[in-house]
């Protein structure tokens, strides 16, 4: 069974920084793309990040470039979000998911991010 | 970048009743447009990808369409499980990107 495991998240100051962690099952983790998606409370869906299968490759949407990072662990079966410099504007919910056409798309339960003073 | 600008924001309808949603990209995105339903509390569930292909298991009152740059996503007799918001994405180009959502409400 395809599980994706989140870990990580909370509260935060401004400036602050923060590391969130998706734990991978059931497939073989290194064969996938993998994103970041968030959603800010009682907002739409917003795509943040993705990362190619062996790492080399990471993208982000413009808001996060230059304080966010994507990064894999391929042998520890393992995606993470390091985001630095955090702003008011990224409180949100943030969830991993693999999203590769023609499978059934997976998602982690979210982590809530949460940045205020 | 890319914007998906998604119609309407929302929209009032019945049991029974045929719905259209519709999403417009800024850039050419050939078929590589996904559609997710979401209900509150829960991650996103993709119903239809590349455009006009249903998910596996998704029932087939769903199904999408694409004209140029303008992808449709219609159910044809709502069900009161489809009550939910809806997003298109796409992934032909980056940044990837969402439309803005359509909450489908009741009436």
């Amino acid at each position: 069974e395809v599980q994706l495991v989140q870990s990580g998240g909370g509260l935060v100051q401004p400036g602050g920084s923060l590391r969130l962690s998706c734990a991978a099952s059931g497939f073989t983790f290194s064969g996938y793309w993998m994103h970041w998606v968030r959603q800010a409370p009682g907002k739409g869906l917003e795509w943040v990040a993705n990362i190619t299968p062996d790492g080399s490759e990471k993208h982000y949407v413009d808001s996060v470039k230059g304080r966010f990072v994507v990064s894999r662990d391929n042998a520890k079966n393992s995606l993470y979000l390091q985001m630095n410099s955090l702003r008011v504007e990224d409180t949100a919910i943030y969830f991993c998911a693999r999203l590769k056409d023609p499978d059934k798309d997976y998602w982690g339960q979210g982590t809530l991010v949460t940045v205020s003073s | 970048d890319n914007q998906m600008t998604q119609s309407p924001s929302s929209l009032s309808a019945s049991v029974g009743d045929r719905v259209t949603i519709t999403c417009r990209a800024s850039q050419g995105v050939g078929d590589d447009v996904g559609w997710f339903q979401q209900k509150p509390g829960k991650a996103p569930k993709r119903l239809i990808y590349g455009s006009s292909n249903l998910q596996s298991g998704v029932p087939s009152r769903f199904s999408g369409s694409v004209s140029g740059t303008e992808f449709t996503l219609t159910i044809s007799s709502l069900q009161p499980e489809d009550f939910a918001t809806y997003y298109c994405l796409q992934h032909n180009t980056l940044p990837n990107s969402f439309g803005q959502g359509t909450k489908l409400e009741i009436k």
